[in-house]
């Protein structure tokens, strides 16, 4: 299973909502990552976990709260959030340390923000 | 810093005609490449990596890369677009030590009829 799966595929909230965005893969990577991607710009980093910790967090405003329960699964949680925050959230993985490995994305959640 | 750079926003070719879409990178130490292509409301699908050995890299779809160390280079080719080719693409370096990737900021690729 050379797969990441998302979930839900399309998301809209309101500012005081509460949500989640849930990622997940079986192939054994011990890197994850979310990404978050404006219209026709480049993914943009939010987090790295390494082994189920969080490595790396790109100063992403604390309304976005990463969790990795397990291996192969890496969540999103999101709590008033703003419009501008509307965008597509792409999760990704791969093997770690391994420089020439490529990354695996997902098909990515679009979130509008009401 | 790793960094790539893609100098141009658009590319337009017509169908069946040869297409390059141009990276430009910046890295200390060995250079760990990559092109993404994104559809519509799609993910990323990985077209091709260089890692080390020869400077022409055959990747999906019928693309293929080459690495130029002297230019700094990693253009994507492709000998004869096709319509469905259209899309965004990405030029990315993988940062080892911090287990990113950095993305250059997309070519839009049209192929017309």
């Amino acid at each position: 299973d050379t797969e990441v799966t998302q979930t839900p595929k399309h998301l809209v909230m309101g500012m005081t909502n509460k949500k989640s965005l849930k990622c997940e893969q079986h192939m054994g990577h011990r890197a994850m990552y979310w990404y978050k991607q404006k219209a026709k710009k480049p993914p943009e980093l939010m987090f790295v976990y390494s082994y189920e910790k969080l490595s790396i967090n790109e100063s992403v405003p604390s309304r976005f709260s990463p969790e990795c329960p397990n291996s192969s699964l890496l969540n999103l949680h999101l709590h008033a959030l703003q419009p501008e925050d509307s965008a597509l959230y792409l999760c990704a993985s791969s093997p770690l340390r391994v420089g020439g490995s490529k990354q695996y994305f997902g098909p990515g959640t679009r979130l509008t923000v009401t | 810093a790793q960094s790539v750079a893609q100098p141009e926003d658009q590319v337009n070719v017509a169908e069946g005609n040869p297409l390059t879409v141009k990276c430009t990178y910046s890295v200390s130490g060995n250079p760990y490449l990559f092109w993404y292509v994104q559809y519509p409301n799609r993910g990323l699908q990985f077209l091709l990596k260089y890692i080390t050995g020869d400077n022409l890299v055959k990747g999906s779809y019928g693309f293929e890369a080459e690495f130029n160390k002297s230019q700094t280079s990693f253009h994507l080719k492709k000998p004869s677009a096709l319509v469905s080719d259209s899309a965004l693409y990405f030029c990315a370096v993988r940062d080892w030590m911090r287990d990113d990737m950095r993305f250059g900021a997309g070519t839009r690729l049209t192929v017309k009829p």
